[in-house]
C-alpha cells in the first residue's frame, strides 16, 4: 500500500496562471479530503468527496478554486489565476469511509506563486 | 454549527515537563467522534488519538485524552515532554450520521532542552 499520493510535490507558479494538484486515495478508501496547510491559518478544510460525490465544499474559495473527482482513483484541485496569497501546501487525505474514520494524509503539494 | 477551538496557538515547554494541550468543542450531534492528529516537520500529518465515548481515556505512544460530553472537552495530555513531541497538534470533530469533519486551527509544540 504506497499511501495517498500527491503531485507534483513542489509547484512555482506565476501570478495569474493555473495549478493543477493531484492525489490519488488509498485504494478502496471512498472519502477524499483536501486540505491548505499556512503558518498563519494552520490546517484549513477545503472541500470533501464521498464515493465519488462532493459532499461539502464549504471551504472553497468559490472564484478560482475547483475540484473533482472523476474516479475513485483520483481527484484533482484546480486553482485558476493563483495569486500570491495562495501560496500553501495542499494536502490530500482519504479515509475508508468519511470523516469518522481515520485519514490518511499524503505529502502534500508545497505551491509556490511568485 | 459544529466547531473545534483550540486556544494555545504555541506552547513551549521545558522537557520533562507535563504536556496539556486545549480543546474545546461545539456540535449539534451526540454521535461525535474527537481525534488528536499530530504533524511532524516534513511528514505528514498523522492519527494520534480517537475517542467517541464518554468519560473514556484513551492512550497511544504516551499521550492521553478522555472525552468529557459535559463540558465538551479533549485535552491531549502526557506526563513528561519529550524533544521529539515538538510537532503541530490538531483537534478534529466529527459526526457519525453526517461524516463532516472539522478542524481546528491548531497548537503548535515546542520542548526546550
Amino acid at each position: 500500500n504506497a499511501g495517498v499520493i500527491q503531485t507534483p510535490r513542489h509547484k512555482v507558479t506565476g501570478k495569474g496562471q493555473e495549478a493543477t494538484l493531484w492525489c490519488e486515495p488509498i485504494s478502496g478508501h471512498s472519502a477524499v479530503f483536501w486540505y491548505r496547510q499556512t503558518i498563519v491559518q494552520g490546517l484549513e478544510f477545503l472541500t470533501y468527496f464521498r464515493n465519488q460525490a462532493p459532499i461539502d465544499d464549504s471551504g472553497m474559495p468559490k472564484e478560482r478554486f475547483s475540484a473533482q473527482m472523476p474516479n475513485q482513483s483520483h481527484s484533482t484541485l484546480k486553482i485558476q489565476s493563483t495569486q500570491p496569497q495562495d501560496s500553501a501546501v495542499y494536502l490530500c487525505a482519504s479515509s475508508l469511509d468519511g470523516g469518522s474514520y481515520e485519514q490518511y494524509f499524503g505529502p502534500g503539494t508545497r505551491l509556490t506563486v511568485l | 454549527g459544529d466547531s473545534v477551538t483550540q486556544k494555545e496557538g504555541l506552547v513551549t515547554l521545558t522537557e520533562g515537563l507535563p504536556v496539556m494541550l486545549n480543546c474545546t468543542y461545539q456540535t449539534i450531534y451526540s454521535n461525535a467522534f474527537l481525534f488528536w492528529y499530530v504533524h511532524y516537520l516534513n511528514e505528514s500529518p498523522r492519527l494520534l488519538l480517537k475517542s467517541s465515548t464518554d468519560n473514556k481515556r484513551t492512550e497511544h505512544q504516551g499521550f492521553h485524552a478522555t472525552l468529557h460530553k459535559s463540558s465538551s472537552s479533549f485535552h491531549l495530555q502526557k506526563s513528561s515532554a519529550q524533544l521529539s513531541d515538538s510537532a503541530l497538534y490538531y483537534c478534529a470533530l466529527s459526526d457519525w450520521g453526517y461524516q463532516n469533519f472539522y478542524f481546528g486551527k491548531g497548537t503548535s509544540l515546542t520542548v526546550i532542552p
